[in-house]
């Protein structure tokens, strides 16, 4: 019953190649995201797609391809990867509440660690 | 300026201490707040949100201050469970834009 998954745990690739990252949730949530953590453990965001939209795409190399077939999924293609890509890559879903402050908590997949050699 | 700081740390307490945690955020237009848990190599797990009047969730207590702009995170009766990375968060989004931006991080580590 894990609310948002993403697959796989560990990715070790060399340069140049182009790998996926896959995430799913069941939270019946309307809104993804991806975010990225570095070495330094700075969590930051990528991407956000609501109801299948792409609505953020910060300063991310378009290298970077975030697909979304359907609410439930937001999948990572990364294309031509580089040495400062190593990272860990972490999926995030929330109920976007229109109007409200309060709430739109996000919930976090447990993780994709990319290591590129 | 950084968007989100915080205080890396580490704090180190003994079990039963009382610890307290503060972030500061930029923004004056930031609408959620939010604070997180992140054990090593683990995804953050969110601990509480924080509202405007302040709420309490066991021993941990958050508080924001919107004048001053910052939020805070207290703990009482530290547990050794309790040592983890505390991450706090904020969203200025509008609908659908609700991305958190986040701060680097306070590392707590809970001693016998």
């Amino acid at each position: 019953d894990t609310a948002v998954s993403q697959t796989p745990k560990y990715l070790v690739t060399q340069m140049g190649n182009d790998k996926s990252i896959k995430c799913e949730q069941n939270l019946g949530h309307d809104t993804m995201y991806w975010y990225k953590q570095d070495s330094k453990k700075f969590l930051k965001i990528m991407f956000s797609y609501n109801n299948k939209e792409l609505i953020i795409n910060e300063t991310v190399p378009n290298r970077f391809s975030p697909k979304s077939p359907d609410k439930a999924h937001l999948n990572l293609h990364i294309n031509s990867l580089e040495l400062g890509d190593s990272a860990v890559y972490f999926c995030a879903s929330s109920q976007d509440r229109a109007g409200r402050s309060r709430g739109n908590e996000q919930f976090f997949g447990p993780g994709t660690r990319l290591t590129v050699l | 300026r950084k968007e989100v700081e915080q205080d890396p740390g580490p704090f180190n307490v003994p079990e039963g201490a009382t610890v307290a945690f503060n972030c500061t955020y930029s923004n004056s237009a930031s609408q959620s707040f939010f604070w997180y848990r992140q054990d090593c190599r683990k995804e953050p797990k969110l601990l509480m949100s924080v509202y405007s009047s302040g709420n309490e969730d066991g021993r941990f207590t958050a508080q924001l201050n919107r004048a001053s702009q910052y939020i805070s995170l207290l703990i009482r009766d530290s547990k050794l469970s309790d040592s983890a990375t505390y991450l706090c968060a904020v969203n200025i989004g509008a609908t659908g834009r609700r991305a958190l931006t986040f701060g680097s991080g306070t590392r707590l580590q809970v001693q016998p």
